[in-house]
């Protein structure tokens, strides 16, 4: 069964700060990865998507990378900004499921 | 484009009621999920469809929970009789094909008294 680990589960930065999130998950047999974030009380908004045969995926102020072999994720977000403030969930999917890590809070201080 | 929709967006009901969630995902979308979310928690799967067809409910509590889509468009998940351990919040998401991106709606958040 595939596990999905998000460490730290909160994270607290002042404004401007680069946040690093780190994603782990037990089985490398995946098919993509898929980056979230939640607001409070809301559902999910995907960030970024990262094909199993890619490295990195960027989206403005957001980088991916996936290292399979490893079995890890990082979620870059650069020059953070109070409205970053969110819980952030990372997914693999893998035959057809999608596993979930249970997030990491994010916290930006302005 | 309209994103997935759901409703109702917040239900109170007293345990051994029934109560009946709709979800209606992205035009196109073939998959339709249904996931189950506890506080603190990341989403579980219930119920995948393709198209019309359930193709896993493996993780459905049976004696429960039942889930359809008629025509292969909009779905609705039911529970009966609801209990107090099935507070949590209830996310449908669809997407193109399967392992394809997964788009979430914003859910329905269940509190049983």
């Amino acid at each position: 069964k595939q596990e999905v680990t998000q460490i730290p589960a909160a994270l607290s930065v002042p404004e401007g700060e680069n946040l690093v999130l780190n994603c782990s998950f037990t089985d490398s047999a995946i098919y993509n990865l898929q980056w979230f974030r939640q607001d409070p009380g809301k559902g999910l908004t995907s960030l970024l998507l990262i094909q199993s045969s890619q490295r990195e995926q960027t989206s403005g102020r957001l980088n991916a990378s996936l290292d399979k072999s490893s079995g890890r994720s990082t979620l870059y977000i650069a020059a953070s900004q109070p409205g970053d403030s969110a819980t952030y969930l990372c997914a693999v999917i893998d035959d057809y499921k999608l596993s979930f890590g249970a997030g990491t809070t994010v916290t930006v201080r302005a | 484009e309209a994103g997935v929709v759901q409703s109702p967006r917040y239900k109170i009901i007293e345990k051994k009621q029934p109560v009946a969630f709709w979800c209606n995902p992205i035009s196109g979308h073939n998959t339709l999920y249904w996931y189950l979310q506890n506080l603190g928690q990341g989403p579980e799967l219930l119920i995948r469809y393709e198209n019309e067809e359930a193709v896993d409910d493996s993780q459905l509590p049976k004696d429960r929970f039942s889930a359809e889509r008629l025509k292969g468009v909009d779905s609705t998940l039911k529970i009966q009789p609801a209990e107090l351990g099935d507070s949590a919040v209830y996310l449908c998401a669809s997407s193109f094909f399967q392992q394809d991106e997964q788009f979430f709606g914003p859910g329905t958040r269940l509190t049983v008294l």
